[in-house]
């Protein structure tokens, strides 16, 4: 089955610096998709990639797929604390199998 | 995208009952998704739900304990059976919503006592 790692599980950084959420699965992606979740609340979607080299952008985060589809990032610009979340990576399996794969997911912080 | 409203958000319930949540799809979708999250922990899938079909369960998971209704296609229901204090985790339905990937609803918190 399909695993993904996130990295770091955790991440404190002041407001305005930047900062960057891996994700590394064990098999190829065929779908990769971010979700932020507020504490106890539901996922907000981000971003999904799904083509090698793929690189999204929304404000101020940005996705990248690498060209070997086993990799993805997740960069924020000058957080602010309306960044702070859990960042999760979910991969779906291709074909007729939609279901989802999440990571552990990382728990930012962002000091004002 | 589809918007879910689910419902309840949260709900602290006496051990040995039995609590039943819904998802409300705005649009129609063909395939609904209910995940466990267990406290600290990540998502993990408890079964697909498909209009006009049983629902299919991941390992570890049982319709007896989970028991899946999916009328139609904007709509489902997920039970949570004779419930024990390991069952307290936040439960969300999702569904597979095309190019927007996968929308979540909102979770139920679910605590029992």
């Amino acid at each position: 089955s399909q695993e993904l790692e996130q990295s770091p599980q955790s991440l404190i950084v002041q407001e305005g610096k930047n900062l960057t959420i891996n994700c590394t699965s064990s098999k190829t992606l065929y779908g990769l998709y971010w979700y932020k979740q507020k504490y106890g609340e539901g996922l907000i979607f981000l971003m999904m990639l799904q083509k090698g080299g793929e690189e999204k952008s929304h404000e101020k985060i940005t996705a990248k797929l690498d060209e070997k589809k086993q990799q993805s990032s997740l960069h924020i610009t000058a957080s602010q604390p309306s960044h702070a979340g859990i960042y999760l990576c979910g991969a779906d399996s291709g074909g007729s199998n939609y279901k989802l794969t999440f990571g552990k997911g990382t728990l930012l912080t962002v000091n004002p | 995208s589809a918007v879910i409203s689910q419902k309840p958000s949260r709900d602290i319930c006496q051990r040995g009952t039995s609590l039943t949540i819904q998802c409300q799809v705005d649009s129609q979708v063909t395939m609904m998704f209910w995940y466990r999250q267990q406290p600290g922990q990540s998502l993990t899938l408890i079964a697909t739900a498909n209009q006009g079909s049983e629902a299919t369960y991941e390992s570890g998971f049982v319709i007896d304990k989970f028991p899946i209704s999916r009328p139609n296609l904007t709509f489902s229901t997920l039970t949570v059976s004779n419930m024990s204090p390991e069952d307290s985790s936040i439960y969300l339905c999702s569904a597979s919503t095309g190019i927007y990937g996968y929308t979540f609803g909102s979770g139920t918190r679910l605590t029992v006592v």
